[in-house]
């Protein structure tokens, strides 16, 4: 069976700081990846996806997420945190049906507060 | 483009009632995907739509809900008897061929 983790379900940083969102993962088959951000009473929007290309995924925004099988990890990270980036966030992962997805498993989620 | 919209934003109800929570899909869009989200926790798995066929119902927690797409592109969940702990946010998902999914506003479900 397929799960998350997310470590910290609160995290706080100043402006300008380094952002890590840190997620591990569980899964008996390569799986495919996703970080997502959900801003106060809105929907999920995708940031960024691992799919079995490039172990270092570019997503919105700034972030950024690598891969490391080794490790069963996906975390997340922005070198410089704004205001605009508080918000929660979730990883989420799904086995790869060749090359289609079912459904998501999510993270309980970790909430990113940016001080000024 | 018109993302995913799901109707009503908001809904209350009473316990022992029967709703109906809408989604609209991406134009296009075959597969369509609802989660719950309880408050504190991440979207959990309802049910897949592949077309008009249900392709996992595996997340439905029991035989009061059910939901259908009848054309392939509108959703409809629905539940029945409502319970207080069916209270959270109904999330929809929709995917081109089983690709990335994007996510609607959601429905917030609060049964008294």
């Amino acid at each position: 069976a397929q799960s998350v983790t997310q470590l910290g379900s609160h995290v706080s940083v100043s402006e300008g700081a380094l952002v890590l969102l840190r997620c591990n993962y569980s899964s008996s088959v390569p799986p495919y990846l996703f970080w997502y951000v959900q801003y106060p009473n809105q929907g999920l929007q995708l940031l960024l996806k691992y799919t079995s290309a490039a172990t270092l995924v570019k997503g919105i925004n700034g972030f950024e997420a690598e891969f490391k099988k080794s490790e069963t990890s996906f975390h997340l990270t922005k070198p410089s945190a704004h205001m605009s980036d508080a918000a929660e966030y979730f990883c989420a992962v799904t086995l790869n049906y060749g090359g289609s997805q079912g459904n998501l498993i999510f993270g309980k989620g970790t909430k990113l507060s940016v001080k000024p | 483009g018109a993302g995913v919209s799901q109707t009503p934003s908001n809904k209350v109800t009473e316990k022992g009632k029967y709703v109906e929570l809408r989604c609209d899909p991406i134009s296009g869009h075959t597969a369509l995907y609802w989660y719950r989200q309880s408050l504190g926790q991440g979207p959990e798995f309802l049910i897949y739509f592949q077309g008009t066929g249900a392709a996992d119902d595996s997340g439905l927690p029991n035989d009061r809900f059910f939901a259908v797409r009848p054309e392939g592109s509108v959703s409809t969940l629905k539940i029945q008897r409502t319970e207080r702990g069916d209270s959270a946010v109904y999330l929809c998902a929709s995917s081109l061929n089983g690709n990335t999914q994007y996510f609607g506003p959601g429905t917030r479900l609060t049964v008294l």
